[in-house]
């Protein structure tokens, strides 16, 4: 089966640009989540959709935004690009999300996000 | 605030020299603990979830312990092929975040 996949795999943007970041989760799931990773550090969360309803938000500013579509696969959306905005963007899926976090969630390859 | 913090920061081991990693947490409620592996570049592989203190499970090299307050990755006789990034993640039972991540242990095996 497949895993989770993203597109696209790498991507340079300048500053006061717009990115969209693309994930499909595994065949059965239908939770997706979003998970920043600058260098150096472990993930940080982003959002978490379930049956295309916002779960959670983690702090991050409005100039990020999310939906989920009806075939469980998702987007990232991010406005007014900043150079701190540089890195690698992960989407995980797991099997449910509404109240069972304890759903293992398992991570695509990312998206590396370079801003200029 | 939940915290998770991981120890070392990075480990160097020569080829079957074995040893522990360290996740220690502090949070309201655990739901369940999580260990991944992380190659560079890479997004983390899912290894182990642990749900209750004196859990203990084990894939090949690898075995993850629980306890109220920490786990343990144990490495036995590593090989080269174990170089990677180990993070440590919580499910909490309360809060709107999926998981808390700690930083990592970067472990190099150097043959």
């Amino acid at each position: 089966d497949a895993g989770v996949t993203q597109s696209p795999t790498h991507l340079i943007k300048t500053r006061g640009q717009h990115v969209t970041l693309r994930c499909s989760p595994i065949s059965g799931h239908k939770s997706v989540s979003w998970y920043q990773q600058v260098l150096g550090q472990g993930p940080q969360f982003i959002f978490q959709y379930y049956e295309k309803e916002e779960r959670g938000r983690g702090n991050f500013p409005d100039r990020f935004s999310a939906r989920q579509f009806p075939n469980y696969s998702s987007e990232l959306n991010v406005n007014a690009l900043l150079l701190g905005d540089s890195a690698l963007y992960l989407c995980a899926s797991s099997f449910s999300g509404q109240g069972v976090f304890t759903d293992t969630q398992y991570f695509g390859p990312g998206t590396r996000l370079t801003v200029l | 605030e939940d915290q998770v913090t991981q120890s070392p920061e990075a480990l160097r081991l020569q080829e079957g020299e074995s040893s522990s990693l360290n996740c220690s947490y502090t949070v309201s409620g655990l739901r369940g603990l999580f260990w991944y592996r992380q190659d560079p570049g890479k997004g983390p592989e899912f290894l182990f979830t642990l749900y209750s203190a004196g859990e203990e499970k084990e894939k090949e090299r690898l075995k993850a312990t629980l306890t109220k307050k920490e786990s343990f990755l144990h490495i036995t006789a590593p090989k080269p092929e174990d170089s990677a990034t180990y993070l440590c993640a919580v499910q909490t039972l309360s809060g709107n975040t999926p998981l808390v991540f700690g930083k990592g242990t970067r472990l190099s095996v150097i043959a």
